[in-house]
């Protein structure tokens, strides 16, 4: 079975502090993903990886960046965190190319006080 | 950019009734249209892909329709079950591999 593993369920932060998402995949995929999750707004694409150290803006990058230095690991930054980025983030991979079947890790619920 | 609306947002029927959810998506380029769905605490999971040189695809209870040319694809459920309540994401993807969804529909079966 594919894995993809996000390195925490739930986490608290404070405005200003650099955050690191990290998720990590098992299959080889060389297309990775994150989005965010919010209610009414459904899951919008904040970057997008095709290959290692290859990415790709997605719709909200603003106030992200993001690294992928090895092809199963790719990590989500939050230069400096603010409360308006709470929420739930999701990681995503699948094989390069159209028409192939991503799989989603379990999510991390990120909370900026 | 690209962009991709669904409707409606959320949508209660009775058990054994039938559910429908659409969606439009607007570059011409896209090629690929998965729908997931997402449990309570998971994250989404693909039940049903098509093809943009597929019309129709059914798979047991779940049938995708895809019109290209106005750019409009449909999600049914027919005979729903408590099981089906969740919430269902379209997508559009294109060549390049990447994927677009949509603000997801909230589905709700009632027994």
């Amino acid at each position: 079975d594919v894995k993809v593993t996000q390195s925490s369920r739930y986490l608290v932060k404070r405005t200003g502090e650099k955050v690191f998402l990290e998720c990590v995949q098992d299959m080889d995929h060389e297309n990775m993903f994150w989005y965010r999750q919010d209610p009414g707004l459904g899951l919008r694409l904040i970057y997008f990886s095709y290959d290692v150290k290859m990415k790709e803006k997605g719709d909200i990058p603003e106030g992200y960046s993001v690294s992928r230095e090895k092809k199963e690991r790719f990590s989500l930054i939050l230069e400096s965190a603010s409360t308006n980025q709470t929420s739930m983030y999701l990681c995503a991979s699948k094989i390069g190319g159209a028409s192939t079947e991503a799989f989603f890790g379990q999510g991390t619920r990120l909370t900026v006080v | 950019g690209e962009n991709v609306e669904q409707h409606p947002s959320t949508l209660s029927v009775q058990e054994g009734d039938s559910a429908v959810i659409k969606c439009t998506y607007s570059d011409s380029a896209s090629n690929y249209f998965p729908w997931y769905k997402q449990e309570l605490g998971k994250g989404p999971q693909l039940i049903i892909d098509i093809r943009s040189n597929v019309g129709e695809k059914k798979d047991q209870r779940i049938a995708v329709t895809l019109n290209k040319t106005a750019k409009h694809f449909s999600l049914h459920i027919t005979e729903t079950q408590p099981e089906d309540s969740a919430v269902y994401f379209c997508a559009a993807g294109d060549q390049g591999g990447k994927l677009i969804f949509g603000q997801g529909t909230e589905l709700s079966v009632k027994p």
